[in-house]
């Protein structure tokens, strides 16, 4: 049973530049929240997204959007790259059942270096 | 807006010693879960515990258990009989049952298991 993946491990990005990341859920998940987790922090929700739409979102700006595909998979992009965007983006998968999340799978992350 | 406070960024432990980490959090809520995630060096985010708020009695996990003090709004991590294993950054987190599926995470205590 594959655990929730996540691409590219590293990026290496300039000031301005666009940037995706993907991820692709836990079998049988139907949930997909993303995180972002600077260095020596705790991670820090962005959104999340169930049925191809946005359900919550975090404080971030209008730069951070994403998108859920048919299958549940999910991308994440951020516009305008800023320096402080430097970060760990997690991605986690869950199941919602009865309007109910449950446990959060998280992947292994994925290294955003901006300079 | 919840929040969770890890006071202890860093312990470290003999191995075999046991070890216990502190969390309090602050919220209004009545339902909620709280969660103990564990972070090793590979940064894969791993699910270690959860409590239900509804739940008097303390989960337990082989090696791992909680203290959970609904009142004083407090939840303690133990890890008995540590390993070299348990070397890693540990986050206590607070995820609402109802309405709002996102986690809150604290700052995380990075705990060394000492050979």
């Amino acid at each position: 049973d594959a655990g929730v993946t996540q691409s590219p491990t590293h990026l290496i990005k300039t000031r301005g530049q666009q940037v995706t990341l993907r991820c692709s859920p836990k079998s049988g998940h139907d949930t997909v929240s993303w995180y972002q987790q600077a260095l020596g922090q705790g991670p820090q929700f962005i959104f999340q997204y169930y049925e191809e739409e946005e359900r919550q979102r975090g404080n971030f700006p209008d730069r951070f959007s994403g998108h859920q595909f048919p299958n549940y998979s999910s991308e994440l992009n951020v516009n305008a790259l800023l320096l402080g965007d430097s970060a760990l983006y997690l991605c986690a998968s869950s199941l919602t059942l009865d309007r109910e999340v449950h446990e959060q799978y998280f992947g292994p992350g994925t290294r955003l270096t901006v300079t | 807006a919840q929040t969770v406070t890890q006071s202890q960024p860093e312990m470290s432990v003999q191995e075999a010693e046991t070890v216990t980490l502190s969390c309090t959090y602050d919220t209004s809520e009545n339902n909620y879960y709280l969660f103990w995630y564990k972070q090793p060096p590979s940064r894969q985010m791993i699910l270690v515990i959860r409590q239900e708020a509804y739940k008097q009695q303390n989960a337990t996990e082989n090696r791992f258990s909680v203290n959970f003090q609904k009142a004083a709004k407090s939840f303690s991590l133990k890890i008995s009989d540590s390993q070299l294993g348990d070397t890693a950054m540990y986050f206590c987190a607070f995820m609402k049952i109802f309405g709002n599926e996102k986690l809150t995470f604290g700052t995380g205590t990075r705990l060394t298991i000492i050979p």
